[in-house]
């Protein structure tokens, strides 16, 4: 069985860097997408960006200037930094599988999400 | 980027319904459209993929349709663990963008 858990601070300070580490077990991180994905309390999804095992990456258009996502394979595990944060990125942040079996982007394994406040 | 518009933003019914919601992309994304189920406090979770595809273990009540622009998800007869949050998300181009939100409410 897929699992995936994020793990990181669930407060940082306005202006400052925000990184998560989403630890992946039961499938190799050596295959597939994996993705960042946020929701803003009450409101909606919102993709982030994905990386391949090969490092590959690529983001959100409205995010990519302060966004960095990196894959650690020997440790099977992904990583997103967002730099400059504001009130405005306070959200629960997941991790996610892409399926990568219908030939575009679904997301059939997600971690169990994380809170982070961004907050003085 | 592409749009999603999901309709309606809630929905009142009860056990048993029929229930149908909609989305629609703002061009078209083929069959790429994929449909989660919310619980308060929990993650998303795949119902339907490519449109039309069951993921895994999903009960056969809930079923998708449609292509191009305009796509469904139905629910053949509601049970009380359907009562959640459904969401539409396009996996045709980057930003893979996710609709608003449905809110299935019991009556």
């Amino acid at each position: 069985q897929v699992q995936l858990q994020e793990s990181g601070p669930a407060l940082v300070k306005p202006s400052e860097t925000l990184s998560l580490t989403c630890t992946v077990s039961g499938d190799s991180i050596g295959s597939d997408y994996w993705s960042w994905i946020r929701q803003p309390p009450g409101k909606g999804l919102e993709w982030i960006g994905y990386t391949y095992y090969s490092g590959t990456t690529d983001y959100n258009p409205s995010l990519k200037s302060r966004v960095t996502i990196s894959v650690d394979t020997s440790r099977n595990e992904f990583s997103l930094r967002l730099t400059s944060v504001t009130a405005a990125d306070t959200a629960v942040y997941y991790c996610a599988r892409d399926m990568s079996s219908s030939g575009g982007i679904d997301f059939d394994y997600w971690g169990q999400g994380i809170l982070v406040t961004v907050s003085s | 980027d592409i749009q999603m518009t999901q309709s309606p933003s809630s929905l009142s019914a009860s056990v048993g319904d029929r229930v149908t919601i909609t989305c629609r992309a703002s061009q078209s994304i083929s069959v790429y459209l994929n449909w989660y189920q919310q619980k308060p406090g929990k993650a998303p979770h795949l119902l339907i993929y490519a449109a039309s595809y069951l993921q895994n273990g999903v009960p056969s009540r809930f079923s998708g349709s449609g292509s191009g622009t305009d796509f469904t998800l139905t629910i053949s007869s509601l049970q009380p663990e359907d009562f959640a949050t459904y969401y539409c998300q396009e996996g045709y181009s980057m930003p893979y963008t996710f609709g608003q939100g449905t809110k299935l409410e019991i009556k």
